[in-house]
């Protein structure tokens, strides 16, 4: 079974300060992560995946299988990243999400 | 380019009555076809999935089910809503490779009365 876990949900910064949204999962082949983004009234979009290793939007998630985690993180928040924030697992043709992290930044 | 269409937007139905949603692909072939139910707190719950026409593989055992007649058209059905399949559902798909990402419609809010 693959399952993905995201402890948070919702989580509040001040602008420019650090963000880290926390994903683990489950999962017993190989998995492929990815964090997805929903801004207000806007679809579901791909953020990141962990194969690219690319910052996006000043975004970066590494995937650590040893502790088995994808944590997405942000070194300073600005007002345009609140929106909610989705972990995600692919195996074998499903693709599970976690609950969804709201962040909301500060001004 | 490829596009993927959702319809009907809103949708207010009394209990007991069926449901269709329609969800079609345009611009690719052979695609991975999703339907999720997207609920405040609990994320997005997978309900069923397709990897060819005629193939349906569900997640959850629940009042729905889901068909595809069509290399590009994917359906969500019931016979008799409930009250707890109100929700707002999203349809996705992705390419048939190993990894890739997914591409959501807009979705359909479901409001049973």
């Amino acid at each position: 079974a693959q399952r993905v876990t995201q402890p948070e949900k919702l989580l509040s910064v001040f602008k420019g300060a650090p963000v880290e949204l926390k994903c683990n999962y489950s999962y017993s082949g190989s998995p492929e992560l990815f964090w997805y983004v929903q801004y207000s009234r806007q679809r579901l979009q791909l953020l990141l995946r962990h194969i690219s290793r690319e910052s996006i939007k000043g975004f970066t998630a590494d995937l650590n299988k040893g502790e088995t985690s994808f944590h997405l993180k942000k070194p300073f928040a600005q007002e345009e990243d609140s929106a909610m924030y989705y972990c995600a697992l692919r195996g074998y043709q499903k693709v599970t999400f976690g609950t969804g992290t709201k962040l909301q930044v500060i001004p | 380019s490829q596009t993927i269409h959702q319809w009907p937007a809103t949708l207010v139905q009394p209990v007991g009555s069926p449901l269709s949603l329609e969800c079609t692909v345009e611009g690719t072939s052979n695609p991975n076809l999703y339907w999720y139910r997207q609920a405040a707190g609990r994320g997005l719950q997978l309900l069923f999935y397709s990897v060819g026409i005629g193939q349906i593989s569900s997640e959850v055992p629940q009042n729905l089910s889901a068909s595809r007649p069509q290399d590009r058209q994917f359906i969500l059905s019931s016979k008799k809503l409930l009250l707890s399949d109100s929700g707002f559902y999203l349809c996705a798909w992705s390419g048939t490779a190993y990894t890739g990402e997914l591409f959501f419609g807009e979705g359909s809010r479901l409001t049973v009365l």
